[in-house]
């Protein structure tokens, strides 16, 4: 495979049930980001890493954490999920340290959480 | 705080020009990107811009006024499929991308 790859494609979950999505890549990009999309409101950043071993918060980190173990791997999970935490997960990823490039996306994973 | 603006909806006949707009204001500046999204997928990169000018890439051009905290992405000859979102993005300070909402383009025949 080239890119990223994200699992589940889309997940309905139970209010208060714990969650873990997952995106690895095969670009040996050393930064990685989990951004959320709802409608009207642009994406937004929840948790990133520049590089293997290291986290930091977005914008939106309550209720999410992740971790990054590895260069390919940067798993997000919801610990309790709740119904505002319903939308579409995008995971990317890019070389970090030069401002011009770009992020690269994964498929997305379509989150309902009732 | 930090704010990128983009129109809502657009539409464009088939054949013709179009512009879509972005004003930002953020906590620094390190570069201003447009991404495509096609309904149900993901983002994918169109253009960057960290001078002030036009950058052309076939069909598509985008521009960068950094002293208006202005962008413009213009798209020529529309073509049926590019009936999508178009996303502006900064990254500011933090080499972080901070995203406008998107502007949906719809193409007429």
């Amino acid at each position: 495979i080239a890119g990223i790859t994200q699992a589940p494609t889309s997940q309905i979950l139970a209010a208060g049930r714990r969650m873990t999505l997952r995106c690895t890549q095969d670009m040996r990009h050393n930064a990685m980001y989990w951004y959320r999309q709802d409608l009207g409101l642009g994406l937004r950043l929840i948790h990133y890493s520049n590089t293997a071993g290291t986290t930091g918060k977005g914008e939106v980190p309550d209720g999410y954490s992740v971790s990054r173990a590895n260069t390919d791997d940067f798993p997000l999970t919801l610990a309790s999920a709740v119904p505002s935490q319903t939308s579409v997960y995008f995971c990317a990823s890019s070389e970090f340290g030069e401002a011009g490039n770009e992020q690269f996306f994964g498929p997305g994973t379509r989150l309902t959480v009732l | 705080g930090q704010n990128i603006d983009q129109p809502t909806e657009m539409t464009a006949t088939e054949g013709a020009i179009v512009q879509i707009n972005c004003t930002y204001q953020t906590s620094g500046f390190n570069g201003l990107f447009w991404y495509q999204q096609h309904a149900g997928e993901a983002p994918t990169f169109l253009s960057y811009n960290v001078l002030d000018g036009l950058e052309e890439k076939g069909r598509f051009s985008s521009f960068l006024s950094r002293s208006k905290g202005y962008s413009y992405l213009l798209l020529k000859e529309l073509q049926m499929k590019d009936s999508a979102s178009y996303l502006c993005a900064v990254r500011d300070s933090n080499y972080q991308l901070i995203w406008g909402a998107g502007t949906k383009l719809i193409i007429k025949p």
